[in-house]
């Protein structure tokens, strides 16, 4: 079965400071997508990213940036030169069809890191 | 604006009464979504909806039941049965069914039962 694993549960760092989050992840299929959600403390889920297993290149977005390495099955997001309004909790998430369910897709999260950037 | 709207953001019930959650989207999406957060957790699935009068159990759908007579409207409905219902709960849609479409997500209810 599909998993996220997010091992990191709380990050702190100071502003200006780069900071990477991880995120291994398990599938049998040779067609899924990853993605990076951002929940700032208001509570809704914010998309940052999505990446297909057919594309391993690394993509950059401002500070943000991701790195898809097949090889280790990890997605790692690292944000450069942070800042307080960074602070969220983060979640990896794996999207995959469900045999079982009759190819349905489902989206399966990590447990999220909390990022905490202090002044 | 289009988006996806819970009512209320919070919920307060005594233990062994049913409560409805409400979930509705002006984004016409097909695909609609019930999700479960407690402290320290991710998000675990509680039923999904592809289609308009279908839906489908997640991983953890034991005590919960859904509806889907319209589009636009995914309503949860937590029942009694349900043995740890205070958590966050969070409702998302997206365009169809396909891997590759990235969930929508609305601003979550806070269910506290007393």
């Amino acid at each position: 079965a599909q998993k996220v694993t997010q091992a990191q549960t709380e990050i702190s760092v100071v502003e200006k400071e780069d900071v990477t989050l991880d995120c291994v992840y398990e599938t049998r299929d040779t067609t899924y997508y990853l993605f990076w959600y951002k929940q700032p403390p208001s509570g809704e889920l914010v998309f940052l990213i999505r990446r297909n297993s057919f594309d391993e290149q690394n993509e950059i977005s401002g500070r943000y940036s991701w790195n898809f390495q097949k090889s280790t099955s990890s997605f790692n997001f690292t944000i450069t030169a942070s800042q307080v309004v960074d602070s969220a909790v983060y979640f990896c998430a794996l999207s995959e069809a469900s045999p079982e369910q009759g190819g349905s897709e489902k989206l399966v999260f990590g447990k999220g890191t909390k990022l905490t950037v202090n002044p | 604006d289009g988006g996806i709207t819970q009512s209320p953001k919070y919920l307060f019930r005594k233990e062994g009464q049913n409560v409805t959650l409400s979930c509705e989207q002006n984004l016409n999406h097909d695909a609609m979504y019930w999700y479960r957060q407690d402290p320290g957790q991710g998000l675990r699935l509680i039923y999904y909806s592809q289609i308009v009068n279908d839906f489908q159990k997640g991983d953890i759908a034991e005590g919960y039941s859904v509806s889907r007579e319209k589009k636009e409207s995914f309503p949860l409905t937590v029942t009694s049965a349900q043995k740890n219902p205070t958590a966050f709960y969070l409702c998302a849609s997206s365009p169809d069914r396909v891997l590759d479409n990235e969930q929508f997500f609305g601003p979550g209810t806070r269910l506290t039962v007393l």
